[in-house]
């Protein structure tokens, strides 16, 4: 059964304390992995897709790397702005519909 | 870039009533769309695919005659709450894949539904 598990569940830091979310994952032929921002009230915001174990993609503060079993969100000198729920989830190429497994999420508070 | 809204943003309906959802992908054609409910403080969880010209295709527990989905064109899927009741007050949010994007999907703002 494909399942995405994600931790911690929440994470506080300081502003400018760099830190790590991890995305653990078991699927039947990955076609993608893929990274959202939510915040409260409001739709996720696509930030990344990943394709293959070694691959990393850059924004900003972010950077995601993936390996076969799990993938690394990492945060560099967080702000408070930064502050979210950050989801992962995949899309198994078993699916012909391309619909995602979602993990539970990490919500990170970014203090000042 | 991709953009997909929903209306209404928040709704507030009595038990018993029916209530429609829309999502539009405002810059793209969706023959695929897909709808989640998330509880506070939850992730998403998927209800339903939504495919344009065909029926949906619900995911187990989920019942079909309560939430009506309807794709009516290349840019529009509903979702129906029929008889709605105060367990069903939930956050909705659909997302749509952008084609030849590589899978990505992009999600509406949500509606939150909130049955009294």
């Amino acid at each position: 059964e494909d399942q995405v598990t994600q931790s911690p569940e929440a994470l506080r830091l300081q502003e400018g304390e760099s830190s790590s979310l991890n995305c653990s994952y078991t699927v039947s032929g990955l076609r993608g992995l893929f990274w959202y921002r939510q915040d409260p009230g409001k739709g996720p915001e696509f930030l990344f897709t990943l394709y293959s174990a070694g691959e990393e993609k850059e924004k900003e503060r972010l950077k995601a790397t993936l390996t076969k079993k799990e993938s690394f969100l990492h945060i560099t000198a967080p702000k408070p702005e930064d502050s979210a729920t950050y989801l992962c989830a995949v899309q198994s190429g078993s699916s012909n519909t391309g619909k995602l497994i979602f993990g539970q999420g990490t919500t990170l508070q970014v203090k000042p | 870039g991709a953009v997909v809204s929903q209306h209404p943003s928040r709704v507030i309906c009595k038990s018993g009533t029916s209530v429609k959802i829309e999502c539009r992908s405002l810059d793209f054609q969706a023959t695929t769309m897909f709808w989640y409910r998330q509880f506070p403080k939850k992730s998403l969880m998927l209800m339903a695919t939504s495919n344009e010209g065909s029926k949906a295709t619900y995911e187990q527990g989920v019942e079909k005659d309560k939430f009506l989905i309807n794709h009516a064109s290349l840019t529009l899927s509903t979702l129906t709450v029929t008889s709605a009741h105060p367990e069903d007050s939930s956050f909705y949010i659909c997302s749509a894949p952008r084609q030849g994007h590589s899978y990505e999907q992009y999600f509406g703002p949500g509606t939150r539904l909130t049955v009294t």
